[in-house]
């Protein structure tokens, strides 16, 4: 099975902050990459798919990036609402693993 | 738009059956999606389950594979997760969720399931 890794497991940043985070899959898996944000206490939400393609309705601030095996996640300008977890999940193939998730939090 | 909830025991004995089902409002269960079950232990990560298309073909996670059954009713609009020889390591909220293009863009609310005696 293909295992996805990300980086780092948590990061505090200031408001205003470029933050970005990695996911790196264990094999190749083309563009088939999906980012979710979990709020605390909340469902978590689709942001971004086919590695770069923004969910109808999330803030142009978060973008994608990556092909293959290396991906990230980019907010452009973190903002207090951006508080949350955030899970790359590949769905090309079965099984559809998720990473190990990414707390984000306001330094 | 789909609209999805999860209901079943909050309360599992260990070494028992965990048994939930997500109904599915808003759309067929026959339609072209992936119905999928995913679940979340306390202050952990997404772990994925498994999944069903409605000609009941299945998908499931490796590692849970050998206790983990999905079905889909579709007199219902329904589908349901089946977990045996539970322990409490399978305490966790459980989503469904689905997916029309590949990724999970509809879940539901989330049911905690607490394995313990």
């Amino acid at each position: 099975d293909i295992q996805m890794t990300q980086s780092p497991s948590s990061l505090s940043a200031s408001v205003g902050d470029r933050v970005t985070i990695t996911c790196r899959a264990s094999q190749g898996i083309n563009n088939y990459l999906a980012w979710y944000q979990q709020k605390p206490g909340k469902v978590p939400k689709l942001l971004i798919y086919a590695a770069s393609t923004l969910q109808s309705g999330v803030p142009s601030r978060f973008s994608g990036s990556g092909s293959g095996t290396d991906f990230t996640l980019t907010i452009s300008s973190l903002q207090p609402e951006d508080v949350a977890t955030y899970s790359c999940q590949k769905y090309h193939s079965a099984p559809r693993t998720f990473g190990q998730g990414t707390k984000v939090e306001i330094k | 738009q789909v609209q999805l909830q999860e209901s079943g025991p909050g309360l599992v004995k260990p070494s028992g059956t965990l048994s939930l089902i997500c109904a599915v409002s808003g759309d067929s269960i026959s339609s072209s999606n992936w119905w999928s079950w995913i679940r979340q232990p306390p202050g952990k990560g997404l772990e994925w389950i498994g999944e069903i298309y409605h000609s009941g073909s299945t998908n499931y996670n490796s590692s849970l594979k050998s206790r983990v059954t999905i079905s889909v009713d579709k007199s219902k609009n329904q589908f349901s997760l089946k977990l045996s020889s539970v322990t409490a390591a399978d305490t966790a909220v459980y989503y469904c969720a689905s997916s029309q293009i590949g990724p999970l863009d509809y879940w539901g609310q989330g049911t905690l399931v607490t394995v313990s005696s």
